[in-house]
This record gives structure tokens, C-alpha cells and sequence, in this order.
């Protein structure tokens, strides 16, 4: 159990596109999703946090024009990356976690972001 | 706000070789996840430990929820080259749901 798909695993686009970047909880219903983002040989950096039908929080210095977040469902939550650049580029990864989860959080796996 | 440093930052060992990887704080923690990341992969979940002074294994792995709530520790026995990759400890910050990841230790393991 406690499965979270994340979608595309690889993406390349053009400067000035938007890609959007989808996180599915498969076998639970995902009252809170994160999503992070993670520089080569670097830790995991918080973005923003999602709860189902409600804005999501996202951190200190992290635009939320720019990274647009929608939990829409409990088991679908999508970050959108708008108008990307080369420096958005990264590995974005988001995970899940449920009520009749303790602590379980279950993470994607990952999306390379590709801006050229 | 909350951190946690690990250390070693990397480890180059043996196959065979036991390995030990520490994770600290300046503040408490409540609970204490250790999870492992593969390139290009998500971290998964190897080991929670949710009480001060829980010892508990998953295989090769045993890992130590400190007495004092501001350390853990992660031992993996007879390595093998599987064993590849980036550790993270993490915990939920005070009051929070958000996990606070650790800085990783790169284990590589030759054969």
C-alpha cells in the first residue's frame, strides 16, 4: 500500500512553456501532498504544501506565481512550473500523506525538469 | 528554524564492510525517518522510529531513535553494492506536517 505516482518522470521544454507535473496518491486518499525540489547533490528542499480543496502554502522564497499548485482531489495534486527558464530546471518530487497514515509519508518518483 | 546535519557527508567503503551514519539537531524531535534515494529515483522509507531510545531493524539496517530526541543513528551490516546511494534522515518539524530532510550521506560501495 501507500503508493504515490508521479508523472512525466522526464520532461524537456522550451524557455517561456509551461509544463505541468502531476503527483497521484494510488491506494489512499492523500489529505496533505509536498512538493520539493532537489539541486544535484543537494537535500531535499521544501516547496509548498497542498491540502485538498484549500490554497497551498508554499515556503519562504519560493513564488508561488511562478509554481502553481492545485489539489483538486484527494489523490491529485499538480504543480505547475509557468513561463519556465534554464534555472527552473531541477528534480521536482512531491509525496503523500493520508489520516490513516502515521507518518507514512510516501514520496513520487521524481520529475527531471529540463528548460532550454 | 529546525535543521539536521549528517554525517559523514560521504562514505566510500568495501562491500562486506559495515557502515554507521549519524544525523543530529539543535532541537527535538518526535519522530525520526531514515530514507534512501537512488538517482534519479524518490527517497523511500527504510526505518521510522517514533519513541526516544527505539531501536529497530529492517534487515541489514538498525537504526537508533536517541535518548535525547536530537539524534539518530542508521548502521547497515555487510554492505553490498546495492546499498548505493543517498541516505536521508528527516523528521516533521514542531507542530508541522512538513518533513525536514537532513544535508544525506552518499554511500558508495565497491565490490
Amino acid at each position: 500500500g501507500a503508493v504515490v505516482s508521479q508523472h512525466p518522470s522526464r520532461v524537456i521544454c522550451k524557455s517561456g512553456t509551461s509544463v505541468k507535473i502531476e503527483c497521484r496518491s494510488l491506494d489512499f486518499q492523500a489529505t496533505t501532498m509536498f512538493w520539493y525540489r532537489q539541486f544535484p547533490k543537494k537535500s531535499l528542499m521544501l516547496m509548498a504544501t497542498s491540502n485538498e480543496g484549500s490554497k497551498a502554502t508554499y515556503e519562504q522564497g519560493v513564488e508561488k506565481d511562478k509554481f502553481l499548485i492545485n489539489h483538486a482531489s484527494l489523490t491529485l495534486s499538480t504543480l505547475t512550473v509557468t513561463s519556465a527558464h534554464p534555472e527552473d530546471s531541477s528534480f521536482y518530487i512531491c509525496s503523500a500523506i493520508g489520516q490513516e497514515i502515521i507518518y507514512g509519508y510516501t514520496f513520487g518518483s521524481g520529475t527531471r525538469l529540463t528548460v532550454v | 528554524g529546525q535543521q539536521l546535519n549528517q554525517s559523514p557527508q560521504s562514505m566510500f567503503i568495501q562491500e562486506g564492510e559495515d557502515v554507521s551514519m549519524n544525523c543530529t539537531s539543535s532541537s527535538i524531535f518526535n519522530t525520526w525517518l531514515w530514507y534512501k534515494q537512488e538517482p534519479g529515483e524518490g527517497p523511500v522509507l527504510l526505518i521510522a522510529l517514533y519513541k526516544a531510545g527505539e531501536l529497530t531493524s529492517n534487515g541489514r539496517l538498525t537504526a537508533q531513535f536517541g535518548i535525547t530526541r536530537k539524534d539518530s543513528f542508521l548502521n547497515i551490516s555487510a554492505s553490498i553494492p546495492s546499498d548505493v546511494g543517498i541516505y536521508f534522515c528527516a523528521g516533521p518539524g514542531y507542530n508541522t506536517d512538513k518533513l525536514i530532510f537532513g544535508t544525506g550521506t552518499r554511500l558508495q560501495v565497491f565490490p
